[in-house]
């Protein structure tokens, strides 16, 4: 199976911060990469397929790179509505589908 | 509205059996594959089950295959999860989610890319005596 493995695990920032979450994957998983935020008691929101393409609605503060076992997701600008916690999703060898551990973004 | 509804969930004992159900509504759900997603409490999100659109193919996580069913009505635009031989780890909130499938083009080659692009709210599972 493939490990999914975020960092860090929780990030302190502020409103107006660019923030950066990695994940990195156990092997490579081209572009196959998917990234979900969730807020506490909702469901997971889908934020990005293929590493860098923003899913239809979601603000183009959000954006996503990287290639084979290295990614990012990048929110240049931290709104209020951003804290949550964050997870990258594996799609490359299923079954079964990987998610990483999550990244809880908190307010400084 | 696209939207996914989960009901089912409750408290079991250990050893006992549920059935969740997703209600689809606002899509063509015969056109999607589709997915249970579990998360227990404070943890992080685990992928349990998917089945395609002709229900010809159905994948389960190791923690749960051979106890998990999971089943679709493209007449009722329901899925299914049959739970049985149910243990305290499988304490959670149950997610259905749609499979969505882009198509990306490069140069040569077309390229598909899957991601769960719409969730119900959840329903929740708990196992206890």
């Amino acid at each position: 199976d493939i490990q999914m493995t975020q960092s860090p695990s929780s990030l302190s920032a502020s409103v107006g911060d660019r923030v950066t979450i990695t994940c990195r994957a156990s092997q490579s998983i081209s572009n196959y990469l998917n990234w979900y935020q969730q807020k506490p008691g909702k469901a997971p929101k889908l934020l990005i397929y293929a590493a860098s393409s923003l899913q239809s609605g979601v603000p183009s503060r959000f954006s996503g790179s990287g290639s084979g076992t290295d990614f990012t997701l990048t929110i240049s600008s931290l709104q209020p509505e951003d804290f949550a916690t964050y997870y990258c999703q594996q799609s490359y060898i299923t079954p079964p589908i990987t998610f990483g551990q999550g990244t809880r973004l908190e307010f400084k | 509205d696209v939207q996914l509804v989960e009901s089912g969930g409750n408290l079991v004992q250990p050893g006992g059996s549920l059935r969740l159900s997703c209600a689809a509504s606002g899509f063509t759900f015969s056109n999607y594959s589709m997915h249970w997603v579990r998360q227990a409490p404070g943890k992080g999100l685990e992928w349990v089950s998917y089945i395609s659109v002709n229900i010809s193919t159905a994948y389960y996580a190791d923690s749960v295959k051979g106890r998990f069913t999971i089943s679709r009505d493209s007449a009722t635009n329901s899925l299914y999860l049959q739970m049985n031989s149910l243990r305290a780890e499988d304490t959670a909130v149950y997610y259905c989610a749609r499979n969505s499938r882009w198509v990306i083009t490069g140069t040569t080659f077309y390229y598909y890319y899957y991601g769960m692009d719409v969730w119900g709210q959840g329903t929740t599972v708990t196992v206890s005596s």
